[in-house]
């Protein structure tokens, strides 16, 4: 059972372009959401994460859009730039203290 | 301030060998968490360490097992390979059992022969 559902499999987008990554969940107790972003040969590292008292968080370039009612919580990368180009993995858990469940990830390409 | 180390980067092993890997904590933080991330799919949690015991284990079986020293680093031992146990392994530190403050490891890349 699948409880993270994240798409699409990969993303190619200009430089300039913005990058929209999707993920839904099934469990409504969950109430923590951070999105990582994993370059090769390197762990996870935290992007950014929201908790479901608000709808939208923004941290720089970053921003989260979170909708309780669709169990759905994008990435919204503006002004996508070739540094972007990784994998991005949306995770979820209940009150950031239990094991995080990772959706399948989405590999980014940012061309010039 | 240290992050989290883990040895060795890569490592290659017979089917039906045993494999131990080992993390080092980022100072501070007094858990350690295990995930494996085979190839294309997101991390999946194994087990969490707390306070030199396990906390909290995910769908593994008993081959897989750790240990937490008093350091608060850790070791994941895995017994008779197979070779669908290929994959990264990641270890995450974090505080006090917390998910939201976890600093994971560049992981290790064990292959099953």
């Amino acid at each position: 059972q699948q409880q993270v559902k994240q798409s699409p499999q990969s993303l190619i987008v200009q430089k300039g372009g913005i990058s929209i990554i999707n993920c839904a969940y099934e469990n409504t107790a969950f109430d923590y959401f951070p999105w990582y972003q994993q370059f090769p040969g390197k762990g996870p590292a935290l992007l950014i994460a929201i908790r479901p008292d608000v709808s939208e968080k923004k941290e720089g370039r970053f921003t989260i859009s979170f909708n309780k009612s669709a169990k759905q919580f994008s990435l919204h990368i503006m002004d996508s730039q070739p540094g972007d180009s990784a994998t991005y993995f949306c995770a979820a858990s209940r009150e950031g203290n239990t094991p995080l469940v990772f959706g399948k990830g989405t590999r980014l390409s940012v061309i010039a | 301030e240290t992050g989290v180390t883990q040895s060795p980067t890569h490592l290659i092993k017979t089917r039906g060998q045993q494999v131990t890997l080992r993390c080092s904590s980022q100072s501070g933080h007094n858990t350690v968490s295990w995930y494996q991330q085979a190839l294309g799919q997101g991390p999946q949690f194994i087990f969490q360490y707390y306070r030199e015991e396990e906390n909290g284990r995910g769908n593994f079986p008993p081959r897989f097992s750790g240990l937490q020293f008093p350091n608060y680093s850790s070791e994941l031992n895995v017994n008779a390979l197979e070779l669908d146990d290929s994959a990264l392994y990641l270890c995450a530190s974090s505080w006090d059992r917390g998910s939201d403050g976890y600093t994971f490891g560049s992981g290790t890349r064990l292959t099953v022969v």
